[in-house]
């Protein structure tokens, strides 16, 4: 099944503790994206990536850092997570960066104490 | 945690009626819109798209309505399901390279 995969769904950590919220596609798309997305702001893009080694900030990229070393994966690290950062993550993927729509994974709820 | 759908402007529609969510849309250049519904809990889904060289395309039970002149974009859903009631975003594409910027969602209830 074609999809995109976030792990974890659930992740309550503590202010400065380093996490990585993983992101993985199944369907050799170039582009990755993520967003968060938060109550009457909608989805705001943090960081995306063209292709293998190629990422580039959003409107959002402040406190997070991405790497795409395959493909298929593309991870989202926040080095230093503070309670501003608590929201529900999205990563999607798509074959081009933006000629077709995207797929989304299920989201990831992080909640920074 | 609270939930996304908060804030958001709400349509309210009975079972079987016919629902319409609107979107205005900033970029004059913008040359693809896409409509996506998401349910709680989950990740956004593509329901239809829409190209700027079109002003109408329908998909089973949803239709797109695209009007460039005002920079407005419509989702029409018929004969609305309880299965439907989620919020619906539209996103659009400025250009060749640019990226989907997405519209800040409509909540759709839909009563039995």
């Amino acid at each position: 099944e074609a999809q995109v995969t976030q792990n974890p769904r659930y992740l309550i950590t503590v202010t400065g503790k380093k996490l990585t919220v993983t992101c993985s596609q199944n369907m050799n798309h170039e582009y990755m994206s993520w967003y968060r997305q938060d109550p009457g702001l909608g989805l705001r893009q943090i960081y995306y990536s063209m292709n293998v080694e190629v990422t580039d900030k959003g409107d959002v990229p402040e406190g997070y850092k991405v790497s795409r070393k395959e493909k298929r994966n593309f991870p989202l690290i926040l080095e230093s997570p503070s309670p501003n950062q608590t929201s529900l993550y999205f990563c999607a993927s798509s074959p081009t960066r933006g000629t077709y729509g995207y797929t989304f994974g299920s989201g990831t709820r992080l909640t920074v104490v | 945690g609270e939930s996304v759908g908060l804030h958001l402007p709400t349509l309210s529609v009975q079972e079987g009626d016919n629902s319409i969510i609107n979107c205005a849309y900033s970029n004059s250049a913008s040359d693809y819109f896409i409509w996506y519904k998401q349910e709680s809990g989950k990740g956004p889904q593509f329901i239809i798209d829409i190209r700027s060289n079109m002003d109408k395309r329908q998909g089973q039970r949803v239709t797109v309505l695209l009007n460039k002149t005002v920079k407005h974009l419509s989702l029409q859903i018929a004969a609305t399901q309880p299965g439907d009631s989620a919020v619906y975003f539209c996103a659009e594409k400025g250009g060749r390279y640019s990226t989907l910027t997405f519209g800040k969602g409509t909540m759709l209830l839909v009563s039995p």
